[in-house]
């Protein structure tokens, strides 16, 4: 089945604590993207991947890290969270550039 | 100026009704066109494509107007199920409007 698998689901951690969010695509997508989703505010992208090696910022960059060395996974991470990255967190992959973009599940990130 | 803006709503309507919305792009350029279903926070399902002549899919209609860089949605005989926030998206980086809530009342 084509799906984009993000982990873990729902995540509480402490300020300062580094943590890294999983991604994982099976279909072979060039194309791979981080966005967070606050409430009144939609969903804002965060990095974003072209192919493997080319990663580009978004429009919230800021306190987030993303890699991308093979094609398939594109983990986010953050090296030192902070409250205010509290959020809802949604990984993305496409194929060809009009085609839709396919979601995973999502990851709830709570950082007290 | 954010790249895709969406009038927020909330668009409350009865069940039956015609409600229509729009979403702006700056970015000219722009190719790809899209609108998005959000429910509750779960993570967003594509509703349909944008194409430059319009198209409509059931109920639905999106409409592409490239002089006044919009996209507009229309949902006709609207039902419960019609309930959510409908996201759109522009461009090559796939810039997220920040949604349209519709509540469909019986």
């Amino acid at each position: 089945e084509a799906q984009v698998t993000q982990n873990p689901r729902y995540l509480i951690t402490v300020t300062g604590k580094k943590l890294t969010v999983t991604c994982s695509q099976n279909m072979n997508h060039e194309y791979m993207s981080w966005y967070r989703q606050d409430p009144g505010l939609g969903l804002r992208q965060i990095y974003y991947s072209m192919n493997v090696e080319v990663t580009d910022k978004g429009d919230v960059p800021e306190g987030y890290k993303v890699s991308r060395k093979e094609k398939r996974n594109f983990p986010l991470i953050l090296e030192s969270p902070s409250p205010n990255q509290t959020s809802l967190y949604f990984c993305a992959s496409r194929g060809r550039m009009n085609e839709k973009l396919f979601f995973g599940s999502g990851t709830q990130l709570s950082v007290l | 100026r954010k790249e895709v803006e969406q009038d927020p709503g909330p668009f409350n309507v009865p069940e039956g009704a015609t409600v229509a919305f729009n979403c702006t792009y700056s970015n000219s350029a722009s190719q790809s066109f899209f609108w998005y279903r959000q429910d509750c926070r779960k993570e967003p399902k594509l509703l349909m494509s944008v194409y430059s002549s319009g198209n409509e899919d059931g109920r639905f209609t999106a409409q592409l107007n490239r002089a006044s860089q919009y996209i507009s949605l229309l949902i006709r005989d609207s039902k419960l199920s019609d309930s959510a926030t409908y996201l759109c998206v522009a461009g090559y980086k796939l810039s997220f409007g920040a949604g349209t809530t519709v509540t469909v009342r019986a």
